[in-house]
């Protein structure tokens, strides 16, 4: 089975904070995404990546960076953490596959900035 | 650009009877897919079902049935025979090189 782990189930940390949410998957996967759930918005996309050192910003980016030094983790990182950050962090690996890209996800974490 | 819309927040289902939830979509692509994922109360996201857009027939997984109408770009998820266990969020999504996901839908069943 396909496992996504994310560091941290919940998390608190205070504004201004520089905080990394990291999230590591067992299955050799290239691609790995970044997304943030908030409630009457779904899932949206913060950042992906295709490969090792390589990453693109996705519908969302603003406030946020990311790092992929290794296939097999990618982390995402809030440089000054704000209020408006508050969210559910959802990770997710995939494979190139036909006829569709089945995303995994990890269990998410939610972060509190106060 | 691609779009999603769930327009049900909540849905309420008796235990063992079947129940829809909505979805339509907007696209200009010619080839595309769509797709739904559950997220129980534990937060995990569950791939269910796939339909691509060239598919004639509507895909099935189970008790899970993606009911594919290409002219309404609808593309609802019909679930048979509700268990307690299916109470969770339901999103519905697109592909596009990425995806795109709705709002979700909060399914509640009743014992």
């Amino acid at each position: 089975d396909v496992k996504v782990t994310q560091s941290s189930r919940y998390l608190v940390k205070r504004t201004g904070e520089k905080v990394f949410l990291e999230c590591v998957q067992d299955m050799d996967h290239e691609n790995m995404f970044w997304y943030r759930q908030d409630p009457g918005l779904g899932l949206r996309l913060i950042y992906f990546s295709y490969d090792v050192k390589m990453k693109e910003k996705g519908d969302i980016p603003e406030g946020y960076s990311v790092s992929r030094e290794k296939k097999e983790r990618f982390s995402l990182i809030l440089e000054s953490a704000s209020t408006n950050q508050t969210s559910m962090y959802l990770c997710a690996s995939s494979e190139q596959g036909l006829p569709f890209d089945e995303q995994f996800f990890g269990p998410g974490t939610r972060l509190t900035v106060l | 650009a691609q779009k999603i819309t769930q327009t049900q927040p909540g849905m309420f289902v008796q235990e063992k009877e079947a129940v829809t939830l909505d979805c339509t979509y907007d696209t200009s692509d010619q080839s595309y897919g769509l797709f739904w994922y559950k997220q129980p109360s534990s937060g995990e996201m569950i791939f269910l079902i796939y339909q691509g857009s060239y598919d004639e027939q509507n895909a099935t997984e189970g008790r899970y049935s993606l009911n594919f109408q290409k002219a309404r770009k609808s593309a609802n998820l019909v679930i048979s025979a509700s268990q307690l266990g299916d109470s969770a969020m339901y999103f519905c999504g697109i592909t596009g090189g990425k995806l795109i996901f709705g709002q979700g839908t909060e399914l509640s069943v009743k014992p």
